[in-house]
């Protein structure tokens, strides 16, 4: 079966520190990743989606960037954190046209 | 304009109630519908998906989607204390890549 892993459950950073965020998916092959935040009371945002090793679209222009190393890693990062990057954390694999997808349990992270 | 609305609620009900959650949305294209249940500072968790227009039930469950109104609905019957959460739905044209509603809190109280 497949399932998906996203660490650190909890997070907090000093603005202007550095971030990595690592998502591994298992039980499958060459899914489709994403990276999601989630702000307090509001929706899922895409930030980031992955369709194979080293391809990575952005969504949305921010202090963020991602990387796909291996097939099933997906790894979100900022070299310096703004307090407007604080927020909840997604990382999901596609499970096929129509089925949606499995999230990750999430990251918060909160910028002091 | 979203293309996808959702009232973000708080939608507070007595346990027993029927609940009913809905989306509106704007693209016609849209085939493949889904609502997901997230619980506090947790991910969400697919609860059911349909396709195209009709109903499908699982249990307290009932997924409605109306593709000539362009509406879709959640109902739970029957509600429960634990139903207490966030619900979005989502839905996609024909791509693995999905549209999310901003979610509607839902309480339901003893």
């Amino acid at each position: 079966s497949q399932t998906i892993h996203q660490w650190p459950a909890t997070l907090v950073q000093p603005v202007g520190s550095p971030l990595s965020l690592e998502c591994t998916v298992e039980g499958t092959s060459n899914p489709n990743l994403y990276w999601y935040r989630q702000a307090a009371g509001r929706g899922l945002q895409l930030l980031f989606y992955s369709v194979g090793i080293g391809q990575i679209s952005s969504e949305v222009p921010q202090n963020l960037s991602a990387s796909r190393p291996q097939d099933r890693q997906f790894i979100l990062s900022s070299k310096k954190l703004l307090l407007s990057d604080s927020g909840f954390y997604l990382c999901a694999h596609g499970t096929g046209v129509g089925y949606g997808y499995t999230f990750g349990s999430g990251t918060r992270l909160t910028v002091v | 304009q979203k293309e996808v609305e959702q009232d973000p609620g708080p939608l507070s009900v007595p346990e027993g109630a029927i609940v009913s959650l809905n989306c509106t949305y704007s693209n016609s294209a849209f085939q493949y519908f889904m609502w997901y249940r997230q619980y506090s500072r947790k991910g969400p968790e697919l609860l059911m998906y349909t396709y195209s227009s009709g109903n499908k039930e699982d249990g307290r469950f009932t997924a409605q989607v109306d593709k000539s109104s362009k509406y879709i609905s959640l109902f739970i019957r029957d509600s429960q204390p634990s139903d207490s959460a966030t619900y979005l739905c989502a839905m996609t044209p024909n791509t693995d890549k999905l549209i999310f509603g901003t979610g509607t809190r839902l309480q339901v109280f003893p």
